[in-house]
């Protein structure tokens, strides 16, 4: 059964400090591994989807990146800025489902 | 396109009330998800569609919850009688197709008291 691990569960750095969040998962056979934001209250902001063929994807400050072999996806962002606040959540595609890591809820501090 | 659009975004209503919640997916998506959130048990599939039809069911959690799509741009999820311990938030996303990028709605919050 696949299990998906997200450490640390919170952290708080300062504006403009390069961070990189960890995605940890149990099987590789994978289709995909989707990262999210959400903001308090709020719904699930999709940031990249990494298929399984692929080694990372990068969207402005943002860079995932994943390796099956090891079962480890990291999101990178540079130059945190205070609008980053908001918990990260990976999920790794398996079939139609997802299965989803518990978050890691991230504070920028100005 | 305006993303998935949930509504209402919040719900509140008496133990025992019937509850439907509704959910039109980006148009062109043949795949239809609703999750549930809550502290303690995390983002949960209820249900999954593919092209209107239910492919998986085995997250709901009772009788209780039944979840229908008549057509391809309009989905409900109704929770017929509600307990206090359906209280949470509510998702439906949709993907071009399965195994593709998810998209979700912005959610709906339920508290049943």
């Amino acid at each position: 059964k696949q299990e998906v691990t997200q450490i640390p569960a919170a952290l708080s750095v300062p504006e403009g400090e390069n961070l990189v969040l960890n995605c940890s998962f149990t099987d590789s056979a994978i289709y995909n591994l989707q990262w999210f934001r959400q903001d308090p209250g709020k719904g699930l902001t999709s940031l990249l989807l990494i298929q399984s063929s692929q080694r990372e994807q990068t969207s402005g400050r943002l860079n995932a990146s994943l390796d099956k072999s090891s079962g480890r996806s990291t999101l990178y962002i540079a130059a945190s800025q205070p609008g980053d606040s908001a918990t990260y959540l990976c999920a790794v595609g398996d079939n139609y489902q997802l299965i989803w890591g518990a978050g890691t809820k991230l504070i920028i501090k100005p | 396109d305006a993303g998935v659009i949930q509504s209402p975004r919040h719900e509140v209503t008496e133990m025992g009330q019937e509850v439907t919640l509704r959910c039109k997916p980006i148009s062109g998506h043949n795949s239809l998800f609703w999750y549930r959130q809550t502290m303690m048990r995390g983002l949960e599939l209820l249900i999954y569609f593919n092209n209107n039809v239910p492919i998986d069911d085995s997250g709901m959690p009772e009788d209780r919850f039944s979840a229908k799509m008549p057509n391809a741009s309009f989905s409900t999820l109704k929770i017929q009688p509600s307990e206090p311990r359906d209280s949470a938030v509510y998702f439906c996303a949709s993907s071009a197709m399965m195994n593709t990028e998810a998209f979700f709605g912005q959610g709906t919050r339920l508290t049943v008291v």
